[in-house]
């Protein structure tokens, strides 16, 4: 079946302007799971959403960044007014949430480069 | 604070020898343990997990060790293979939370033939 889609798999935009990233995760995964990994480094967890709620935040790097899920299946994470340290390769991965030690199956993630 | 280390960012090994990467923790609440693999342009692979009960798991040339007192767990590859080259990533989850994993930096591993 279909893995984890993460759309665009690029984007490149200049400081100032608001993105939007989305993520189709695999169907029937309840969880969702944003993650973004900069340059050098690990991924860092940004936010997760279990159904179309995000019980935890506490990832976020500041309030330009938002995250919504519809229909229990695509989310979108946006940026507002973009900044080069918010260049990274951002991924989404899902799960089937039936207990804690599931699975996360990761998409190939979007690029963000702000120039 | 960086809760899960790998210290060595890179490991070279040669074909059919042992490849062993290495992972350290600071939270003692961790109490399940991943090690992802990723190739260039894709997005992360699950390869095997331990949980805290556990000092050991093997899956066919994989095998994790979790050393709890020392914080420490560790990833055996035997015998290595050219397309284990790869950056494998360490992670951890806490009972606590939600099931968010916590990284480390990656060690990226080159097997050559």
């Amino acid at each position: 079946g279909a893995g984890v889609s993460q759309s665009p798999s690029n984007k490149v935009t200049e400081k100032g302007k608001d993105v939007e990233l989305r993520c189709d995760p695999i169907s029937g995964h309840t969880a969702l799971y944003w993650y973004r990994q900069s340059l050098g480094q690990g991924l860092e967890f940004l936010i997760y959403f279990q159904g179309n709620s995000a019980p935890d935040k506490s990832g976020l790097p500041s309030d330009r960044f938002s995250a919504e899920r519809t229909g229990g299946s695509v989310s979108t994470l946006t940026i507002q007014r973009t900044q080069q340290e918010d260049s990274a390769v951002y991924l989404c991965a899902s799960s089937l949430r039936q207990g804690r030690r599931d699975i996360q199956y990761f998409g190939a993630g979007t690029r963000l480069s702000v120039l | 604070d960086q809760q899960v280390k790998q210290n060595s960012p890179s490991l070279s090994v040669q074909e059919g020898r042992i490849s062993i990467l290495n992972c350290d923790y600071t939270n003692s609440m961790f109490d399940y343990f991943l090690w992802y693999k990723k190739y260039p342009a894709e997005g992360p692979t699950f390869l095997i997990s331990i949980s805290s009960i556990k000092d050991k798991n093997e899956d066919g040339r994989f095998t994790v060790f979790l050393n709890k007192s020392a914080k420490h767990l560790s990833l055996h590859i035997v015998p290595s293979q050219p397309g284990d080259s790869a950056v494998y990533f360490c992670a951890a989850s806490a009972q606590s939370n939600t099931g968010k994993l916590i990284f480390g930096q990656g060690t990226t591993l080159q097997v050559k033939p």
